[in-house]
């Protein structure tokens, strides 16, 4: 059991490069969420599913855009990187939503020169 | 949406005192309060939380209570050990899928 896996764990990107985070759970969790964390501004929510085919926006989307195809995955992609999206991004999981424990991947560190 | 401010944003204690952090948020449909701890390069794990027909809640060395009324809550470490280093957030959920994290407290433990 791996729990949530978070592939890369750095990336450098060049301004206007896209990408995609990949972010997978092997617990057969419903609730996933994409965060991103700078200093000084604590853990701020992007995007969350609460099941297979659904996907709402959090505190900070723009810029973002998701998908959730299966119950394990939930890819964030970046279609335009900009200097601002600089930080350090954690997949997080939960059994039926969120408020419950969540789970969290070991973070991806992105640079956007 | 949802405002969690936390203070201090940092807290030195001496190994063996009592540590105590302070949360408050502005939706007053948040209903629950969950506290993560994140160690150096570490991704971060929840170590209580609390829903608000609870007053308080404790768990060997660390508790949490919570003011509806005043819209606060706070995590009491006692007897701080140098493992409790670390940043730690408050959290505060009113739509049932959203957390708003505040902005975290470093807190080191000096032994």
């Amino acid at each position: 059991n791996a729990g949530v896996t978070q592939t890369p764990k750095f990336q450098v990107l060049k301004t206007g490069q896209s990408m995609t985070l990949q972010c997978a759970q092997d617990m057969n969790h419903e609730y996933m969420s994409w965060y991103r964390q700078d200093p000084g501004m604590g853990l701020r929510l992007i995007h969350y599913s609460v099941g297979a085919g659904i996907t709402d926006q959090g505190e900070v989307p723009n810029g973002y855009n998701v998908s959730r195809s299966t119950t394990e995955d939930f890819p964030l992609r970046l279609l335009s990187a900009a200097p601002s999206q600089t930080s350090v991004y954690f997949c997080a999981s939960s059994r039926t939503g969120a408020q419950e424990k969540l789970f969290f991947g070991s973070g991806t560190q992105l640079s956007v020169l | 949406g949802e405002n969690v401010e936390q203070h201090p944003s940092t807290l030195s204690v001496q190994e063996g005192d009592s540590a105590v952090i302070k949360c408050t948020y502005s939706d007053s449909a948040s209903n629950y309060f969950p506290w993560y701890k994140q160690e150096l390069g570490k991704r971060p794990q929840l170590i209580i939380d609390i829903r608000s027909n609870v007053g308080e809640k404790k768990d060997q060395r660390i508790a949490v209570t919570l003011n509806k009324t005043a819209k606060h809550f706070s995590l009491h470490i006692t007897e701080t050990q140098p493992e409790d280093s670390a940043v730690y957030f408050c959290a505060a959920d009113p739509t049932g899928n959203q957390f708003y994290f505040g902005t975290g407290t470093s807190l080191t433990v000096i032994p």
